[in-house]
């Protein structure tokens, strides 16, 4: 079974600061994925959806990138604001649109 | 084009009490997929719909159960509610080949006492 992991759980950076979130899968047989974030006790906004055939995706001030064989997704966030602070979630997508989603990464920007 | 939509946003029950959601997707999606959240197991497929039919289902129990129509609006229906229940249920729509962007609504909170 697909097993999701975020590393770190919970980051806490000053404002400006560019930071990388990381995502790693076990399972390397993934079609898509998709980056997440989620405000306190809100639904989730997607950021991102890479494709398993690309290798990283930008929009804006965020750049996500895939590398299947190694089973590693980064989400890379320049010149950090406080807007930014919220919960970042990956989820990776198999066949029969089976998403599996990773725990989290909690960010807190600092003004 | 509206996003998609939950209703309702809180809903307060008792243990074995059943409840019904309902989630509405955004326009031309087909696919309707449940998840439940909660801070212990994170986030947990449920269900996926597409054209009324359930396509995947996640490891739940049979209490749990759903339905898509026409119109691709669906519901969700838990019977025999349980404490464990409480949790914010979450909503997501995409467009209606596999593997595509999924658009979260902003769930429902669900609290069993």
């Amino acid at each position: 079974k697909q097993e999701v992991t975020q590393i770190p759980a919970a980051l806490s950076v000053p404002e400006g600061e560019n930071l990388v979130l990381n995502c790693s899968f076990t399972d390397s047989a993934i079609y898509n994925l998709q980056w997440f974030r989620q405000d306190p006790g809100k639904g989730l906004t997607s950021l991102l959806l890479i494709q398993s055939s690309q290798r990283e995706q930008t929009s804006g001030r965020l750049n996500a990138s895939l590398d299947k064989s190694s089973g590693r997704s980064t989400l890379y966030i320049a010149a950090s604001q406080p807007g930014d602070s919220a919960t970042y979630l990956c989820a990776v997508i198999e066949s029969g649109n089976q998403f599996y989603f990773g725990t989290g990464t909690s960010l807190t920007v600092i003004p | 084009k509206a996003g998609v939509t939950q209703t309702p946003r809180y809903l307060i029950k008792t243990r074995g009490q059943q409840v019904t959601l309902s989630c509405s997707p955004i326009s031309g999606h087909r696919s309707v997929s449940w998840y439940q959240q909660t801070p212990g197991q994170g986030l947990q497929f449920l269900f996926e719909y597409f054209s009324e039919t359930q396509r995947n289902k996640g490891n739940f129990p049979g209490r749990f159960s759903g339905r898509q129509f026409s119109n691709s609006r669906s519901e969700m229906n838990v019977s025999t509610l349980e404490l464990g229940d409480s949790a914010l249920y979450l909503c997501a729509s995409s467009p209606w080949k596999t593997n595509n962007e999924q658009f979260f609504g902003p769930g429902t909170r669900l609290t069993v006492l």
